[in-house]
């Protein structure tokens, strides 16, 4: 019964490339979130959605492209990937778009480009 | 623009003793601090989390303590226990912006 679920897990693919990640959460919440955890370990939000709806969109290259189809669900989508895409990406929930909510985190999907 | 800073990359303590783990920010408006825990090829867990109009939280063997004029946090863990060991982040935000800016990580190790 995983609060929050990545596929995959692992992912090894060519600079050029585009690759998805997939995030559920069956924790009933209404916002969810993509952060980059870099080879520095700092781990930065990239974009949040509430309702399906983009709240937080953080100087993030438009390569990247978040996708929510349901409440649920929130995808990340990487074109023409780059060696600097390398990273651990976390997919997080939390209840309400509102200050001091707390968030869960999916296990982190391990994102290699070769 | 490192505004949440973890200086220690590491810690190791004995089991039953205390643990420390520091965390400094920089930006006044941040009214709001948490720490998380994670374990290996896992994603961070919520531990105990604090508001600026507190100075202490405490929640079992977890406690937090923020000295806001330092701009500093603590998480003590008492008495600490060999499945304590993990990476702590600490994280902090403003009420206004809606997300939490994490540290770089503490990676603390109970030795039995």
């Amino acid at each position: 019964d995983t609060a929050v679920s990545q596929t995959p897990k692992y992912l090894v693919t060519q600079m050029g490339n585009d690759k998805s990640i997939k995030c559920e959460q069956n924790l009933g919440h209404d916002t969810m979130y993509w952060y980059k955890q870099d080879s520095k370990k700092f781990l930065k939000i990239m974009f949040s959605y509430n309702n399906k709806e983009l709240i937080i969109n953080e100087t993030v290259p438009n390569r990247f492209s978040p996708k929510s189809p349901d409440k649920a669900h929130l995808n990340l989508h990487i074109n023409s990937l780059e060696l600097g895409d390398s990273a651990v990406y976390f997919c997080a929930s939390s209840q309400e778009q509102r200050a001091r909510e707390t968030q869960y985190f999916g296990p982190g999907t391990r994102l290699l480009v070769l | 623009d490192q505004q949440v800073k973890q200086n220690s990359p590491s810690l190791s303590v004995q089991e039953g003793r205390i643990s420390i783990l520091n965390c400094d920010y920089t930006n006044s408006m941040f009214d709001y601090f948490l720490w998380y825990k994670k374990y290996p090829a896992e994603g961070p867990t919520f531990l105990i989390s604090i508001s600026s109009i507190k100075d202490k939280n405490e929640d079992g063997r977890f406690t937090v303590f923020l000295n806001k004029s330092a701009k500093h946090l603590s998480l003590h863990i008492v008495p600490s226990q060999p499945g304590d060991s993990a990476v702590y982040f600490c994280a902090a935000s403003d009420t206004g912006t809606y997300k939490y800016i994490f540290g770089t990580g503490t990676r603390l190790k109970v030795l039995a």
